[in-house]
């Protein structure tokens, strides 16, 4: 069965609303989750390191006051895209590195984004 | 030059043979890499991982590392229809564990 679980999984909004996407570690604990994004017919983009208990770490290009990370606890990491726009419409993955740290990582099903 | 590369494909093989997908990367020190399966509008999924030279096999995939060559690649033995999808090289970066550089992906199709 799953052992990340990533909500919602989609989403269709209008243009300048926030978007709160959900991800939960199952029966493990996770002090590091990632963020990716995927535009069509690309690859996944890592954006954020969520660090529970500090703040986030952003990859060069992602503004973190638009993307906001929450790791809320051990279980759940919270990605707010804010007012969000219709360029800001991708496939959003979450990921959480097992126990044991390192790899392989598990991955949600994914959060697709549609701002019109 | 990027970092994780691949060929975006489509890479056409008849049902039954053996599809070749492959992949670079730049970093030489990266320790770890993976191949994924996506199908369309799906997260990636886990086929394979390989962390030292030379070939490892897992029923009809085997994965080959040449980090001398920084190349590495999947083999998918008696392709099956639901083989088609795209396949996503991944390295780890140099000096982390957990964080992955991901290729574009090879879009593969198995032709009945």
């Amino acid at each position: 069965g799953a052992v990340v679980s990533q909500h919602p999984s989609r989403v269709i909004c209008k243009s300048g609303t926030s978007v709160k996407i959900e991800c939960r570690s199952l029966d493990f604990q996770a002090t590091t989750m990632f963020w990716y994004r995927q535009f069509p017919k690309q690859s996944l983009m890592l954006m954020a390191t969520s660090n529970e208990g500090s703040k986030a770490t952003y990859e060069q290009g992602v503004e973190k006051d638009k993307f906001l990370i929450n790791h809320a606890s051990l279980t759940l990491s919270t990605l707010t895209v804010t007012s969000a726009h219709p360029e800001d419409s991708s496939f959003y993955i979450c990921s959480a590195p097992p126990r044991t740290g390192g790899q392989p990582q598990h991955f949600g099903d994914g959060t697709r984004l549609s701002i019109l | 030059q990027k970092e994780v590369e691949q060929n975006s494909g489509p890479l056409s093989v008849p049902e039954g043979a053996i599809a070749s997908l492959n992949c670079t990367y730049s970093d030489r020190g990266s320790q770890s890499f993976f191949w994924y399966r996506q199908y369309s509008g799906k997260s990636p999924e886990l086929i394979m991982s390989i962390y030292s030279n030379g070939d490892k096999e897992d029923g009809r995939f085997t994965a080959q590392l040449n980090k001398a060559s920084q190349y590495v690649s999947l083999l998918i033995r008696d392709s099956q229809p639901s083989d088609s999808a795209t396949y996503l090289c991944a390295v780890n970066r140099a000096g982390t564990a957990s964080k992955l550089t991901f290729g574009t992906g090879t879009r593969l199709q198995v032709t009945l």
